[in-house]
């Protein structure tokens, strides 16, 4: 079956940098993406890996490594805007392509 | 430019009654088009997906249904409603492997 794991909470200070890692289980991956969720709205996409490496937008950069089924997303410069959910999702095609979510990682930003 | 709409933005519906939320797209011809369900606090569980009219996937056995009587419009359904139906739905599409882009939500509330 397919799985995501990443961590439930995590708390870090404005000006900070902070790394979420999401590892998954799937077979047919084809990418890993990153969405941000503010409490009460929708998620907002912020980033996809579809090879290793690191993909770099503004504050924000993304891991990916196919052969440890690994992923982070970094933070830099936290603001206490960035304070939200972040889930991670894996794009795969078994027959048809798919989005599974993990379950979120609640980030903090303390003045 | 391309937009989603989803409506209600809240929904308070008594068990046993009929549901229906009904999300359109707008900018895009046939879009792959997405139901997805989150509990409080929890992560995206996919319901149903849509990769043209009158094509519908499921992926959780349930009292919900979907339909694509358009190309840009997805609606989600039930005849009676559960209790374990509350949660916020969101509807999704995308016409690439990258990203999603999520409506507002409907938030169900079954008492």
């Amino acid at each position: 079956g397919q799985s995501l794991e990443q961590p439930s909470e995590v708390t870090a200070v404005e000006g900070a940098i902070v790394q979420i890692n999401c590892t998954y289980q799937t077979s047919g991956f084809y990418g890993l993406s990153w969405y941000q969720q503010h409490d009460g709205g929708a998620p907002t996409f912020l980033s996809y890996n579809a090879l290793d490496g690191l993909e770099e937008t503004g504050r924000f950069s993304s891991f990916l490594s196919r052969s440890d089924s690994y992923g982070y997303l970094l933070l830099q410069e936290l603001q206490m805007k960035d304070s939200a959910s972040y889930f991670c999702a894996v794009r795969s095609y078994t027959g048809g392509f798919k989005t599974i979510f993990g379950a979120g990682t609640r980030l903090f930003v303390k003045a | 430019s391309q937009t989603i709409h989803q409506w209600p933005a809240t929904l308070v519906q008594p068990v046993g009654s009929p549901l229906s939320l009904e999300c359109t797209v707008e900018g895009t011809s046939n879009p792959n088009l997405y139901w997805y369900r989150q509990a409080a606090g929890r992560g995206l569980q996919l319901l149903f997906y849509s990769v043209g009219i009158g094509q519908i996937s499921s992926e959780v056995p349930q009292n919900l249904s979907a339909s694509r009587p358009q190309d840009r419009q997805f609606i989600l359904s039930s005849k009676k409603l559960l209790l374990s139906d509350s949660g916020f739905y969101l509807c999704a599409w995308t016409t690439g492997v990258e990203g999603y882009t999520f409506g507002s939500g409907t938030r169900l509330t079954v008492v």
